[in-house]
C-alpha cells in the first residue's frame, strides 16, 4: 500500500528558508519518480519540480529556479523540499507526488504522479 | 515551457448530462503524456487519466480522455453528484511540467 506522509503545518518569516519531507512507504523508492506540486489559496496545481532518485537527476520550474532545492534520502525512503528566501506569496499548500518514470528514445523521464501526501500547509507572513 | 489553457473556467451541468472539458497545449506534448487529475476541495489531487487516454486504477468508465494534435478532451459521460470538482490536465512531456489552470465543474 502506497502512502506519503508529509511533515506538518509551518509558520515562516518572509526571507527565511523552509524544509518540507515526504516518507513514502510501499514499493522500491528508487524505482519511482518524485514530484513537489504547491496550490496557493483559492488557485490552481503548480509544478515546481521533481526527482528521479535512482539518476539523482532533479528538474524546477523556471520561475523558482535559485529559490528551490529538491533532494532524497535513499536510505529513509524521504524526498526533501527546500525553499529558500521565502515570499509572501510563496504561502500555500505543498503536495509531495509519486509516480513511475516513463520511458521512451530519451531513456527515463519524469512522469505522472497517481500517489499523493496529504498535504503541507505553509504560511508566509511577518 | 508548454503553456495548456483550460476554458472555460466553470461548467455547470445537470446530474446525467455529458461534461466535456477542453485541453488546448501551446505546442505539440511528446508521446501524448497528458494527464487528468480530479482535485475536491481540501483534497490533494487524484490521478484519473494518465497518456491521454489510459483511465488510472480505480478511475470509473465514465470519465474518458482523447486527443486530436494539442487539443485534449476529459469527457464524463454520465455525470454523478460526486464529480462536483476541479479538473486539471498536467504535460509530463517535456521539462518544466506544466498543469493548466483548471476547470471547475458544479452539479445543479
Amino acid at each position: 500500500q502506497v502512502q506519503l506522509v508529509q511533515s506538518g503545518a509551518a509558520v515562516k518569516k518572509p526571507g527565511s528558508s523552509l524544509r518540507v519531507s515526504c516518507k513514502a512507504s510501499g514499493g522500491i523508492f528508487s524505482s519511482y519518480y518524485f514530484s513537489w506540486v504547491r496550490q496557493a489559496p483559492g488557485q490552481g496545481l503548480e509544478w515546481m519540480g521533481g526527482i528521479l532518485p535512482l539518476f539523482g537527476r532533479t528538474s524546477y520550474t523556471k520561475n523558482l529556479q535559485g529559490r528551490v532545492r529538491i533532494t532524497a534520502d535513499e536510505s529513509t525512503s524521504t524526498v526533501y523540499l527546500d525553499l529558500n528566501r521565502l515570499r509572501s506569496d510563496d504561502t500555500a499548500v505543498y503536495y509531495c507526488g509519486r509516480g513511475p518514470m516513463t520511458y521512451d528514445a530519451r531513456g527515463y523521464s519524469m512522469g505522472y504522479s497517481d500517489s499523493w501526501g496529504q498535504g503541507t500547509l505553509v504560511s508566509v507572513s511577518s | 515551457e508548454i503553456v495548456l489553457t483550460q476554458s472555460p473556467g466553470t461548467l455547470s451541468l445537470s446530474p446525467g448530462e455529458r461534461a466535456t472539458l477542453p485541453c488546448r497545449a501551446s505546442q505539440s506534448i511528446t508521446s501524448s503524456y497528458l494527464a487528468w487529475y480530479q482535485q475536491k476541495p481540501g483534497q490533494a489531487p487524484r490521478l484519473l487519466i494518465y497518456g491521454a487516454s489510459t483511465r488510472a486504477i480505480d478511475t470509473p468508465e465514465r470519465f474518458s480522455g482523447s486527443e486530436s494534435g494539442t487539443d485534449f478532451t476529459l469527457t464524463i459521460s454520465r455525470l454523478e453528484p460526486e464529480d462536483s470538482a476541479v479538473y486539471y490536465c498536467h504535460q509530463y512531456g517535456s521539462s518544466p511540467q506544466t498543469f493548466g489552470q483548471g476547470t471547475k465543474v458544479e452539479i445543479k
